[in-house]
Formats: C-alpha cells, structure tokens, sequence
C-alpha cells in the first residue's frame, strides 16, 4: 500500500513568492494534519482536518498560511507571500476512524525561501 | 497541550550495544508514539503504544501510562539505527512532540 505522498519534495523559492506544498493521505484515512519542523520549535502541529472539514487551524502561523482539503484524496499548503523564516521542513500526516490512531507520516517538504 | 521530555539528549553507542530512550509525559495519554527520523528526514513509525509492551525485532517499547512514561529499548545495535528517536503523544488529536534523542551508532 502506498504511504502518504507529498509533492514537490524539496522546493527552493524566493521570498515573496506563492508556494503551494501538495499532500495525498493514504486512502481511507479520513483524519490529516500538516506539521512544521524547524530547529527552533521542533516539530508543530499547523492545521487538523477530519472529513475534510479543518477543524484546528490554531497553529497556522498568519494569514499567509492557508490550508485546504477539497476532497478525500487530496489536501494543499499554500504560503502567500513565503518568507525566509517560512523555510523548514512541512509533513502532512493521516489517520483512519478517530484522531486518536496512529498517525502515519509523509516523506516531507523541504522548503527553503531566499 | 501534553508537554513530551526525551532523555537523554544525546547517546553515542559502539555497534552491538544495547541502550534505553526515556520519555516522559506530562498528562493521561491515548496516543504514543515512537519515530525514527532517519538521514534523509523521513519520520519512520516505530511503534503505536499508549500502554503497554510491544517488540519489533530488536526493538521494543514499553508505557507505563499510570505513571506517564515510555521507554524505547534497542538491542544490538546497528549503524543504520543512527537517527533522531522522537517520542510524540496526545490526549486529542494534536501530538506534541518531544525534542528528541540523538542516537550515532560506531562501527
């Protein structure tokens, strides 16, 4: 079975402009998180959605950070416009029936802003 | 959120030696989490085990949710167990991770 995928997997950009990070959750888990790590504050939840539907966005940092997750299949991370300080590495992860399951990680994002 | 300590920060192993990761939580839990966050930043899951004892080869974990902690044993250790170990657990759905134990194994 195919784990969850993520797209692109190492993206270099330059500050002020829109990235957008890509995320396929493994099929049939109806709970994904996207997480930030960074060497400063480690790894950190950003936004939680379970049927799609966000249900914690408390940890996106601005309003430059908008997540969506249009279907069951698919969910996106866009950061406009991206900062230095944006640069990390961005995981989405995903989960069967309740959040309380085992979390299952994508390869990651490395994202760095110049 | 559940604050996570992983101890000890650091542990530097000749190969073949056995060693133990501490993980201490903070609040009741109803998920736990063990990762291997290998070379190349991918997080490996290691173990699903809010209580309890599991074995997987040469690792296994036990959680003693009674008293708030886990603890990761490896046993003859290999140079590919060179890593970051992360302990992560949640009493909702956001995990809180902890800072991590650096794990280099010498051949």
């Amino acid at each position: 079975d195919a784990g969850v995928i993520q797209s692109p997997r190492h993206e270099v950009t330059e500050m002020g402009q829109e990235v957008t990070l890509r995320c396929k959750p493994i099929s049939g888990h109806n709970s994904l998180f996207w997480y930030r790590q960074t060497m400063m504050r480690g790894l950190e939840l950003l936004i939680y959605f379970n049927n799609n539907v966000p249900i914690d966005d408390s940890g996106m940092p601005e309003d430059r950070f908008s997540a969506k997750m249009p279907n069951a299949s698919f969910s996106t991370l866009k950061i406009q416009p991206s900062e230095p300080r944006d640069s990390a590495v961005y995981f989405c992860a995903s989960t069967p029936g309740g959040s309380y399951n085992e979390q299952f990680f994508g390869p990651g994002t490395r994202l760095t802003v110049l | 959120g559940i604050q996570v300590e992983q101890s000890p920060p650091d542990l530097i192993l000749q190969e073949g030696a056995n060693s133990t990761l501490r993980c201490n939580f903070s609040d009741s839990v109803n998920n736990l989490q063990w990762f291997h966050q290998n070379p190349w930043g991918q997080l490996i899951n290691l173990f699903y085990i809010p209580s309890g004892t599991k074995q997987n080869g040469r690792l296994s974990a036990t959680t003693v949710a009674t008293e708030r902690y886990s603890l990761l044993y490896i046993s003859s250790s290999q140079t590919t167990d060179s890593g970051v170990y992360f302990c992560a657990s949640s009493n909702d759905y956001k995990l809180s991770f902890g800072a991590g134990t650096t794990v280099t194994v010498r051949a």
